[in-house]
Formats: structure tokens, C-alpha cells, sequence
């Protein structure tokens, strides 16, 4: 199983900031990560998938970089709709699919 | 634009079965797409359960397999769920989720809770 660690476990930072979140996958998944946005009382939406692709809709603010283990979701400039829970995924290798346990961001 | 809705019971009792289903809008579930099952349990991260694509191939979460079974119903244009064996730790909000094939989940469910209590 392909273990997938986020750090921090909560991020506190002020609307208008950068904000980065890390991921580390115990072994290789190549570019197959994607990064979810995941809000109270919703479905997780998916925001960035190939390590580095936006999916559709999704704001230029947010961005992702990294190939093989270590992979980076950054938000250039907090707005308040932002702040939630992200978690990294990784598609390259199953069973099983993994998530990583989630980083939470919260307003400072 | 592909929408999926969850629907089952939302208590269950322990031992029991859990049975869900995800009926799909928007696209075949024949169509060349997996179909999928995750859970999260209360104040948790997000864990896979399984898969089935349009022929019926299946992939289960080793931790579970043997708990899980995963089925489509063409007629219906819906798939489902069943976990056996149910224990407190089952309780979560479950997810059915829709993806293309080497890409990952694009299209959830809004989330369905189940609890197991007596």
C-alpha cells in the first residue's frame, strides 16, 4: 500500500497569504496525484490531478508541482472561501487508491 | 454534467449488512468509467472501498475485501454497495464517487451517513 503523508496537519494563515501543503508518498506514484478540496458537510471536489493540472473551473490561485514522491499544493493568495480541508491522492498504484490524512487551513 | 446520489438506510444495526446505492445522471454506467465507493469516518480522512467498471471488473480495499461486494444494475443506471459484518467503526459518511480510467475521482456523490449502533 502506497502511504501518502501531508504536512502540516493544520496551516493557519491570513487571507491575502501563500499558503503551502506537502505530500509525501512512501514509494513512487509518478505524477499520478491529484489534490481535493474538502469543505464541512460536503463532497471533496477535486482541484489539481497529473501532480499538476487544474481541473476545470478551478481558480489559477491554486497550483500543484512534484513528481515521484514529494508533491506541493500552493495557494498564491488565501480567499476566505479557501479555507478547508485538502488531501492529496494517489492514483498510480492499487490496491488500494490512498489518501493522505488531510491538511487543514485555517484563517489566522 | 454527471451527477450522482447516494440512498440507503442510515442506521444499521451491528453484525448487520450495510447496503447502499448511487443512482447516475449524466452518463452511462456502461459507459468506459469506474465506479466507486469511499468513506469518511466522523472528524476523518477519506478512505477507498472499492471499485467496479462498466464489464463488472472489481477492485476492493484489501482491509475490506472480504466484507465487500460491489455490483451494477444497467437497467437502473445505478451501482451499489454492501458491507457485511458491520461494526461501530463502519459508521461514516460514504461516498460514491466516478472516474475515468487512470485519472482520479472527478464526480462524488453529496455523501450519505451510516451509523451502526443498536
Amino acid at each position: 500500500e502506497t502511504v501518502l503523508t501531508q504536512s502540516p496537519a493544520t496551516l493557519s494563515v491570513s487571507p491575502g497569504e501563500r499558503a503551502t501543503l506537502s505530500c509525501r508518498a512512501s514509494q513512487s506514484v509518478s505524477s499520478n496525484l491529484a489534490w481535493y478540496q474538502q469543505k464541512p458537510g460536503q463532497a471533496p471536489r477535486l482541484l489539481i490531478y497529473d501532480a499538476s493540472t487544474r481541473a476545470t473551473g478551478i481558480p489559477a490561485r491554486f497550483s500543484g508541482s512534484g513528481s515521484g514522491t514529494e508533491f506541493t499544493l500552493t495557494i498564491s493568495s488565501l480567499q476566505s472561501e479557501d479555507f478547508a480541508v485538502y488531501y492529496c491522492h494517489q492514483y498510480n498504484k492499487w490496491p488500494p487508491w490512498t489518501f493522505g490524512q488531510g491538511t487543514k487551513v485555517e484563517i489566522k | 454534467q454527471v451527477q450522482l446520489q447516494e440512498s440507503g438506510p442510515g442506521l444499521v444495526r451491528p453484525s448487520g449488512t450495510l447496503s447502499l446505492t448511487c443512482a447516475v445522471s449524466g452518463d452511462s454506467i456502461s459507459s468506459h468509467n469506474w465506479w466507486s465507493w469511499v468513506r469518511q469516518p466522523p472528524g476523518k480522512g477519506l478512505e477507498w472501498i472499492g471499485e467496479i467498471s462498466q464489464s463488472g471488473n472489481t477492485n476492493y480495499n484489501p482491509s475490506l475485501k472480504s466484507r465487500v461486494t460491489i455490483s451494477v444494475d444497467d437497467s437502473k443506471n445505478q451501482f451499489s454497495l454492501k458491507l457485511t459484518s458491520v461494526a461501530a467503526t463502519d459508521t461514516a459518511v460514504y461516498y460514491c464517487a466516478r472516474r475515468d480510467p487512470a485519472f482520479p475521482f472527478e464526480n462524488w456523490g453529496q455523501g450519505t451517513p451510516v451509523t451502526v449502533s443498536s
